[in-house]
C-alpha cells in the first residue's frame, strides 16, 4: 500500500471549514483514499473513502487531486467535536485481509 | 447491536503474568484485528484473522497470541507481560468481501504492565 504524508497538527476556528491534506504520491491505480478519525483516544472511527471522484457524505467531503497524488478531508463547519487525530491511509480494495496501517495521522484542533 | 466490545477497559498486570484480552462483535464480520497504540503513535497490527479457525501475524506480533475458533470473538493473549507491552490495545473488525469500506473499532483496553 501506498505511503501517506500528513501535517502533524493544525487548528481551525469553530464554525469554519477544516481542510485537511495528504499527499499520496506514489498511489496505484486500485488503490482507494480512506479517512478515519480518533477522538480523545477512543476507537478510530470511519469518516470517508474515494478513488478518484470527490465524495460526500453527512460527515465530510473528500477532495482527491486529479492526478491522485494528493487528497483533502473537508470538515464543512468545525466543532469542538471534531478536535481529533485525523489518519489518512491508502488501499486497494481486494477481498481477504487487506489491513488497515495507520500512521501519525494529522492532531487538530478546534478552537472556540 | 452492540458493534465491538472489549472488556476489560482497564488492567495492571505485574511482569511476567499472563491475561487475555477479550474482544466481540456481533455484526457477523469474517474479518477481526488487534492493534496496538503507545503514546503519541498510531495504531500498529498486531494480529489479524479473515474468519473462523484463520488467523496470522501483523507488524508486531510478539510476544501476543490469538485464536478463532467462533466468528464473534477474537482473544488476544499475552503470555508472560512485559512493561513494554504497556499500551492502550484495539479490536477492529468488518467484511471481506471486494467492497470492504467501513472498520468498526472497539474502545480499547489500558494496559499497564509493572
Amino acid at each position: 500500500d501506498a505511503k501517506t504524508t500528513q501535517p502533524p497538527s493544525m487548528d481551525c476556528a469553530e464554525g469554519r471549514a477544516a481542510n485537511l491534506p495528504c499527499n499520496h504520491s506514489t498511489i496505484s491505480g486500485n488503490e482507494y483514499v480512506y479517512w478515519y478519525r480518533q477522538i480523545h483516544s477512543q476507537g478510530p472511527q470511519y469518516i470517508i473513502h474515494g478513488l478518484k471522484n470527490n465524495e460526500t457524505n453527512e460527515m465530510a467531503s473528500l477532495i482527491i487531486t486529479e492526478d491522485r497524488k494528493s487528497s483533502t478531508l473537508i470538515l464543512p463547519h468545525a466543532t469542538l467535536r471534531d478536535t481529533a487525530v485525523y489518519y489518512c491511509i491508502v488501499r486497494a480494495l481486494r477481498t481477504g485481509a487487506n489491513n488497515l496501517f495507520f500512521g501519525t495521522g494529522t492532531r487538530l484542533t478546534v478552537i472556540p | 447491536n452492540a458493534g465491538v466490545t472489549q472488556t476489560p477497559k482497564f488492567q495492571v498486570l505485574k511482569t511476567g503474568q499472563s491475561m487475555t484480552l477479550q474482544c466481540a462483535q456481533d455484526m457477523n464480520h469474517e474479518y477481526m484485528s488487534w492493534y496496538r497504540q503507545d503514546p503519541g503513535m498510531g495504531l500498529r497490527l498486531i494480529h489479524y484473522s479473515v474468519g473462523a479457525g484463520i488467523t496470522d501475524q501483523g507488524e508486531v506480533p510478539n510476544g501476543y497470541n490469538v485464536s478463532r475458533s467462533t466468528t464473534e470473538d477474537f482473544p488476544l493473549r499475552l503470555l508472560s507481560a512485559a512493561p513494554s507491552q504497556t499500551s492502550v490495545y484495539f479490536c477492529a473488525s468488518r467484511l471481506t468481501g471486494p467492497i470492504t469500506t467501513e472498520a468498526f473499532f472497539g474502545q480499547g483496553t489500558r494496559l499497564t504492565v509493572v
